[in-house]
Order: C-alpha cells, then structure tokens, then sequence
C-alpha cells in the first residue's frame, strides 16, 4: 500500500542553522507530494507541493524536490529561525478512486530551532 | 478569503455518549475530508465527502459517520463514545476537480473523553 516514512524527531537546530527534514513514499503510479506544518494548538498550513518528478516546491525560505527516482520529497532550509519551530508533516496524495480525498501522511518531525 | 472553520474547538464528553463536529470549507471548495490525529497513531483518514456524497473511507468503525450538506459544509458524527476516541478531529477541503490540488485544514476540535 501506499506509505510515507519521515526521520524521527526532535530536530533541534541553532538558530541560522541548515535544516533538512529526510521524507521517502511508496505509492504505486505518480503522486502528488506535500509539506504541511502544524504549529502548536492550530490545524496543518500548507508549506509546498510538487506534482510530478522533478518539481521543485518552495515556500517561505523551505524547498523540496520531488524525486522519483529516489521516491524522496526531503525538505530543507538555508537558515532557520526561532519561529520555524514546529511540526513538519510530509504526505502523498495518490491516484484512483479508493484513494480520492486521502492525504496518506508520516509521523511528523518536531523542530526545535533555539537562539 | 475565510479559511476552513470548525466548530466547536473543544468538547469534553463522557463514554457512551455522541457528538457532533461541524466544518465550514472554503468558499468553493466542494470536497471535505476528515481526519484523526492522535499522539499514538498520528494522522488518519476518516472519510472524504464530494456533492453530498460520500466518495471514500477509511478503517474506522461504523460509530464514525459523516454527512454533507447542499453548501457542502459537513458534519461528523461519533456514537458510542470511548475513551480511545480522544483526539484532534481536522477538517479539510480542496478543490478536487483538479488533479493536485492540496487540501487546506481549520484548525481542529479537541475532544476529550472523560
């Protein structure tokens, strides 16, 4: 079936340090690939999206490149500041009709960027 | 443009009792998804809503049930309530004519069961 494995967290970072959160997928067909970051008591924002191989989404200083060669969508930022604390999730949204509405997701990655 | 609003944001109930949770997507957004998140289990699919029709599902019992309404706000419904059904309850809605498109999530309603 389909799935999304994330590296385990916490990730603490200093401030201005370079982040990479590490995402792999199983899915059969072409995907569609997502970042959503929830910070604490609210729902998921929105971070990127890529579509299909080799798209490149980028947002707010953060990137991700859909490789399907690798079937990796790995997340990263140049610097990261204090208020980029949060939890990142990464998620899949496949093709078919027993899939239609379904964000398949990992198991998130906590940030913790201290100053 | 208004976000996707939930209502109420927090409930605390009893088991064996029911409860219902609300959704307001956004303007023009016909698709509704919902979802459960817990420490445990993280995120899960529960079942999407198009048209008032009820397109797909996940692996949650019977006690779990949704409808959509002509405006396309939607409803969730848990009966039988245990104490396992604790959780964040996420809304989502998208614009699910086109392949792609990401769903955009409100903020949740926390309920605790006593």
């Amino acid at each position: 079936g389909n799935s999304v494995t994330q590296m385990e967290g916490p990730v603490t970072l200093s401030e201005e340090a370079f982040l990479t959160i590490n995402c792999t997928y199983t899915a059969t067909g072409y995907p569609s690939l997502f970042w959503y970051v929830q910070y604490p008591g609210e729902g998921l924002q929105l971070l990127l999206k890529a579509t299909k191989a080799d798209d490149k989404g980028s947002n707010k200083g953060f990137e991700a490149t859909y490789r399907k060669e690798t079937t990796s969508f790995h997340l990263e930022k140049g610097s990261v500041q204090v208020s980029d604390s949060a939890v990142y999730f990464c998620a899949l949204s496949a093709g078919g009709s027993s899939n239609t509405g379904k964000l398949i997701f990992g198991q998130g990655t906590t940030l913790q960027v201290k100053p | 443009k208004a976000g996707v609003t939930q209502t109420p944001r927090y409930l605390i109930k009893t088991r064996g009792q029911q409860v219902t949770l609300s959704c307001s997507p956004i303007s023009g957004h016909r698709s509704v998804s919902w979802y459960q998140q817990t420490p445990g289990q993280g995120l899960q699919f529960l079942f999407e809503y198009f048209s008032e029709t009820q397109r797909n599902k996940g692996n949650f019992p019977g006690r779990f049930s949704g409808r959509q309404f002509s405006n396309s706000r939607s409803e969730m419904n848990v009966s039988t309530l245990e104490l396992g059904d604790s959780a964040l309850y996420l809304c989502a809605s998208s614009l699910a004519e086109l392949v792609g498109q990401p769903q955009h999530f409100g903020d949740g309603t926390r309920l605790s069961i006593l």
